[in-house]
């Protein structure tokens, strides 16, 4: 089967400028999850959906990060103004069943340079 | 406040050699702990620890839940240099569906 897919894989932008990133889960796969990984970090979340309703977004920088899963399949996060702390990768992962406890399938990421 | 601490923070061992990983967590409700090994890339998933299920093995790398400590051990036997990799642990939030509170991953340097 296909795994996660993400684009772009790197990205390059100045402060302040904006950017987005996009994920196309597993086929089936009804939960999906956006983490930022900084360098030295584990991965944090950013935000969970469920098909496509939004489960968590209690961490996500709401002023400046925004993401929707419209069709409840591919999702986009956008950062809209990049601050220099927002240089990290940013994962996508996904998972077959919500509300079932099983392992999460990860994308390779897109690595955010901000200049 | 969930906690995931790992130790060490980084590793180098010499091939051939066996290593463990450490995974200490303080969590209000428990449903499971896994193990993720981060090359370049995707974190890719290795062993899923739950209550019905404390022991894991795969080849030569292995898993065991203690719930009384509140920790898990990975170890690897005779280590290769392919084995070089961040080694992440992670619990689900208490809170949040199954959204995964990593720790901060033990680096393992495995040389010739």
């Amino acid at each position: 089967e296909a795994g996660v897919a993400q684009s772009p894989r790197y990205k390059i932008i100045e402060k302040r400028q904006s950017v987005a990133f996009w994920c196309n889960p597993i086929s089936g796969h009804a939960t999906l999850y956006w983490y930022q990984q900084i360098l030295g970090q584990g991965p944090k979340l950013l935000i969970q959906f469920q098909n496509n309703g939004v489960v968590d977004d209690s961490q996500l920088p709401k002023d400046r990060f925004s993401a929707e899963r419209l069709k409840g399949v591919d999702s986009t996060l956008k950062i809209q103004p990049a601050k220099l702390e927002d240089s990290a990768v940013y994962l996508c992962a996904s998972s077959p069943r919500p509300g079932v406890n099983q392992p999460q399938h990860f994308g390779d990421g897109t690595r955010l340079s901000i200049l | 406040e969930d906690k995931v601490v790992q130790s060490p923070l980084s590793l180098v061992v010499h091939e051939g050699d066996t290593v463990t990983l450490n995974c200490s967590y303080e969590v209000t409700n428990f449903r499971s702990l896994l193990w993720y090994k981060q090359e370049k890339k995707a974190p890719t998933f290795l062993f899923m620890l739950t209550s019905s299920g404390i022991e894991k093995k795969s080849g030569r790398l292995s898993s065991i839940l203690d719930k009384k400590e509140l920790s898990s051990i990975l170890n690897i036997t005779a280590t290769q240099t392919g084995d070089s990799a961040i080694y992440l642990c992670a619990l689900p939030y208490s809170n949040s569906g199954y959204a995964l509170n990593f720790g901060k991953g033990t680096s393992l340097l495995v040389t010739p």
